[in-house]
């Protein structure tokens, strides 16, 4: 079974409106953290934002929050107020307990209509 | 800190050639992980280091490649008689060691883009 699943290939979202990316994991473990980065055309990996599986409260970074629910096993991504600079690919990803590999989705390639 | 450090940024290459990549991380960072990026997909676990010793190896990690991480600093990634689906984005992370906090945010460079004609 896939670690990280992120069904939504492509999105779309005009400026200034807010949008959810999509992410579902799975684990038997107790003790995780999911994380999110975005990958724009330059091809580097920038990390946006972290949710502890003990965390009580949704993470917030500036516009980016983290809507995780924890029993559905969703940690989906919500970006408020699209720039046309977040176009880019983003991808959902997981650590397991005390493992060392960070488990990624296969993304989504959202796109801001001016 | 100018960041995480990997070169080349693009290597091509003809099949049956060596190749090495050259990553550095962040000075202060004691774990270094490798990652290959195909088309379409989010990156794949290939290795990790902490300081110099390299603690897990993914099974995608053939006996052509192979990963060095000399004096815990810089890490080095050979592929052996490349291939064609070798042909990939190779990513570098460094990251500090978990604490009790469970929170270890990897940092990546920019990449090494590899094309094996």
């Amino acid at each position: 079974a896939q670690k990280i699943t992120q069904t939504q290939p492509g999105m779309f979202v005009q400026e200034k409106e807010a949008v959810t990316l999509d992410c579902t994991y799975d684990t038997s473990d107790p003790s995780y953290g999911l994380f999110w980065y975005k990958q724009p055309s330059s091809g580097e990996m920038i990390f946006l934002i972290y949710q502890g599986s003990y965390d009580q409260q949704n993470a917030t970074e500036g516009r980016y929050s983290l809507n995780f629910q924890k029993a559905r096993k969703s940690a989906n991504l919500v970006i408020s107020a699209s720039q046309l600079g977040d176009s880019a690919m983003y991808f959902c990803a997981m650590r397991e307990g005390a493992g060392n590999q960070f488990y990624f989705g296969t993304g989504t390639s959202l796109t801001v209509i001016p | 800190d100018t960041g995480v450090s990997q070169d080349p940024r693009h290597k091509i290459t003809k099949r049956g050639q060596n190749v090495t990549f050259r990553c550095d991380p962040i000075s202060e960072h004691n774990r270094l992980y490798w990652y290959r990026q195909t088309l379409g997909q989010g990156p794949e676990f290939l290795t990790y280091f902490q300081n110099e010793a390299q603690l897990e190896k993914s099974r995608l990690l053939s006996d052509r490649f192979s990963a060095e991480r000399p004096k815990g600093s810089f890490s080095t990634l050979e592929i052996q008689r490349t291939e064609q689906g070798d042909s990939a984005m190779y990513l570098c992370a460094s990251s500090l060691q978990p604490g009790l906090a469970f929170y270890n945010e990897q940092f990546f460079g920019p990449g090494t883009r590899l094309t094996v004609l």
